[in-house]
């Protein structure tokens, strides 16, 4: 009964290669998010998808790329990896602002480690 | 646009001691604003929030924190700092009309025995 879920958990990868991050969500919200941690714990948001459309974008390499199949899920594609791509990345959830009734607080995944080689 | 600044990145206190973490924010419009507790090697988990409703907010696992708008802070306290506290701590703030969560640069706390 995970909230909300990422795979995989650790991905140790050369620099150079493409790879995916899959997020899932079983709370039913409409908004999805992705953030980098690095090493020293500092939080960035990266994407915000609100019903399957992006609403943030903050300055991010165009490397990345997040994809949106449905309101449940939020995908993030890097390609061409760097070293300074290494963090921890996290997928969260939240209901969009202006719900009746909720405060919008964001429910977060449990973190896929990346690491590049 | 909405921030947050957590002042000391890093707070040691003794078993059974206050905590206290402070945040201060900075917004033009209505803030939400959040406590989150992020553990070795999990994802962040929601303690408290403030949603305009009361200015004392009691959170999960006996933390509050007090909104004070005169001096913008929303610190977070506890009054006796357990072993299983040990982790890093972050203030958020959201404006009541958009999903833009911004988070400060967190506190770690340390428990000693």
């Amino acid at each position: 009964d995970t909230a909300v879920s990422q795979t995989p958990k650790y991905l140790v990868t050369q620099m150079g290669n493409d790879k995916s991050i899959k997020c899932e969500q079983n709370l039913g919200h409409d908004t999805m998010y992705w953030y980098k941690q690095d090493s020293k714990k500092f939080l960035k948001i990266m994407f915000s998808y609100n019903n399957k459309e992006l609403i943030i974008n903050e300055t991010v390499p165009n490397r990345f790329s997040p994809k949106s199949p449905d309101k449940a899920h939020l995908n993030l594609h890097i390609n061409s990896l760097e070293l300074g791509d290494s963090a921890v990345y996290f997928c969260a959830s939240s209901q969009s602002a202006g719900t009746r009734n909720t405060y919008n607080e964001q429910f977060f995944g449990p973190g896929t480690r990346l690491t590049v080689l | 646009a909405q921030s947050v600044t957590q002042l000391g990145s890093h707070v040691s206190v003794s078993e059974g001691a206050l905590v206290l973490l402070r945040c201060n924010y900075s917004s033009s419009v209505p803030p939400y604003l959040f406590w989150y507790v992020q553990y070795p090697n999990q994802g962040l988990q929601l303690l408290l929030k403030y949603t305009s409703a009361a200015t004392l907010v009691k959170g999960i696992n006996g933390f509050e924190a007090e909104f004070k708008k005169s001096e913008t802070s929303f610190h977070l306290t506890k009054p006796s700092a357990h072993m299983s506290d040990a982790a890093e701590y972050f203030c958020a703030v959201r404006n009541y009309n958009n999903n833009d969560m911004r988070f400060g640069a967190g506190t770690r706390l340390t428990v000693k025995p």
